[in-house]
């Protein structure tokens, strides 16, 4: 069965700091992997995807990930925060590639400090 | 481009009545609509996947006969949640996605708050 866990329901970080956020991931067949940010009362935006090809892929905002699957990891990074990037990110995969559903994980919250 | 609208964005209404929430794919046809529910502070929770023309698949748990899910066209997709009950009060979240031979990015409505009295 396929999951993702996401390391950290609550990461803080001082702005202009590295900003990382873990998500690994069980997958039985070539995952699909997905980051998205929530801010309060909204939907969900796409950061960036991994299908297939170049490892690391590089997102919006900065943002970028890097697919690993040695470590089946997809850990999200910015090299400086931003006091905008604090939000909900969630990590995701797909569990089907006929039906597109999504698992996700189960978020990460994460603070910039003044 | 790859825009969804959710209407309406909150909603209060009376316990025992129903609430019909649209989500619309503005710039692009959506074979496949998604729905979820949040509750707060938790990761969204798969309801139904909806194919324009036919019936929506339910997760397990998930009352069809509660949530009635219509997906009449390629840009619209309806959740009407029948005889609303607190417990039901619950942030729902749409998505599409325009499908094609790969696994396509979902795409997210902006939520709708449900608040039942």
């Amino acid at each position: 069965a396929q999951s993702v866990t996401q390391l950290g329901s609550h990461v803080s970080v001082s702005e202009g700091a590295l900003v990382l956020l873990r998500c690994n991931y069980s997958s039985s067949v070539p995952p699909y992997l997905f980051w998205y940010v929530q801010y309060p009362n909204q939907g969900l935006q796409l950061l960036l995807k991994y299908t297939t090809g170049a490892t690391l892929v590089k997102g919006i905002n900065g943002f970028e990930a890097e697919f690993k699957k040695s470590e089946t990891s997809f850990h999200l990074t910015k090299p400086s925060a931003h006091m905008s990037d604090a939000a909900e990110y969630f990590c995701a995969v797909i569990i089907s590639s006929n039906t597109g559903k999504l698992i996700f994980g189960q978020g990460t919250t994460l603070q910039v400090k003044p | 481009g790859a825009v969804v609208s959710q209407h309406p964005s909150w909603v209060i209404c009376k316990s025992g009545t129903s609430v019909k929430i649209e989500c619309r794919s503005l710039d692009f046809q959506a074979t496949t609509m998604f729905w979820y529910r949040q509750f707060p502070k938790q990761s969204l929770m798969l309801m139904a996947t909806s194919n324009e023309g036919s019936k929506a698949t339910y997760e397990q748990g998930v009352e069809k006969d509660k949530f009635l899910i219509n997906h009449a066209s390629l840009t619209l997709s309806t959740l009407t949640v029948t005889s609303a009950h607190p417990e039901d009060s619950s942030f729902y979240i749409c998505s599409a996605s325009a499908g094609g031979s790969s696994p396509d990015t979902q795409y997210f409505g902006p939520g709708t708050r449900l608040t039942v009295l």
